[in-house]
């Protein structure tokens, strides 16, 4: 009964470097979100993915960061040349279909990857 | 920008205490969750709320939604150590539902 599974859980990168986080969905879910924790803030919105589709980037700084949904396998969100600032917590959550509370369709997180930028 | 504030952002209690904490806006949301995050894990639903002045049981765990849909209330009642935890309101703006705005959350410790 696996649930929505992030890997890895802890990320060191130089300042300049390439981040890759990835995130399978629970089995059966094909819908897939994206937060972002930041020390002292609550979780935001970053992006809404199905698969080979992205639905809502509106979370997304406009800059070096990408996400995608493949056909096959995780989900990725790649940060390119990161800085000091893109140091938080990523969360990734999936649901079977569309998010909507009227279909009690909660959005089940995984376990995070913590990314930290040196 | 919708926005949910948190309080206390702290409670400290002993065991066997009542609490109440709260997930205030001044905008409507369509549902609110209320998740619980430990550290080092992510967050665990606990309830979903949808219609204004729901009340829902969990257990020792009361939760209530406004009659504007606007905030919400999680009350514990004879509070164990194993409530200690990172409480989260969240909620769901009209027209996006799948896009959750989150609280900073309510860090309750419960000293045995």
């Amino acid at each position: 009964n696996a649930g929505v599974m992030q890997n890895p859980r802890h990320l060191v990168r130089r300042r300049g470097q390439e981040a890759r986080l990835r995130c399978s969905p629970m089995k059966g879910h094909s819908h897939v979100y994206w937060y972002r924790q930041l020390p002292e803030e609550g979780l935001k919105f970053m992006v809404y993915l199905q698969k080979e589709n992205i639905i809502d980037e509106s979370g997304m700084p406009k800059e070096r960061f990408s996400a995608e949904f493949p056909k096959e396998g995780p989900s990725i969100l790649r940060i390119q040349q990161v800085v000091r600032g893109d140091s938080a917590a990523y969360f990734c959550a999936s649901s079977p279909q569309s998010s909507g509370w009227k279909d009690n369709q909660p959005q089940h997180f995984g376990d995070g990857t913590r990314l930290s930028i040196l | 920008t919708q926005l949910l504030e948190q309080s206390p952002q702290f409670l400290s209690i002993q065991e066997g205490e009542n609490l109440t904490v709260y997930c205030n806006s001044s905008s409507v949301f369509s549902s609110l969750q209320w998740y619980r995050q430990e550290p080092g894990e992510g967050p665990v639903l606990l309830v979903t709320v949808v219609t204004g002045g729901e009340v829902k049981k969990l257990k020792r765990l009361t939760f209530q939604f406004g009659d504007a849909r606007k905030d919400s209330s999680l009350h514990i009642t004879a509070a164990q150590p194993g409530d200690t935890g990172l409480y989260l309101c969240a909620g769901s703006p009209p027209g996006s539902n799948y896009k959750l705005t989150f609280g900073k959350g309510t860090l309750l410790t419960v000293n045995p």
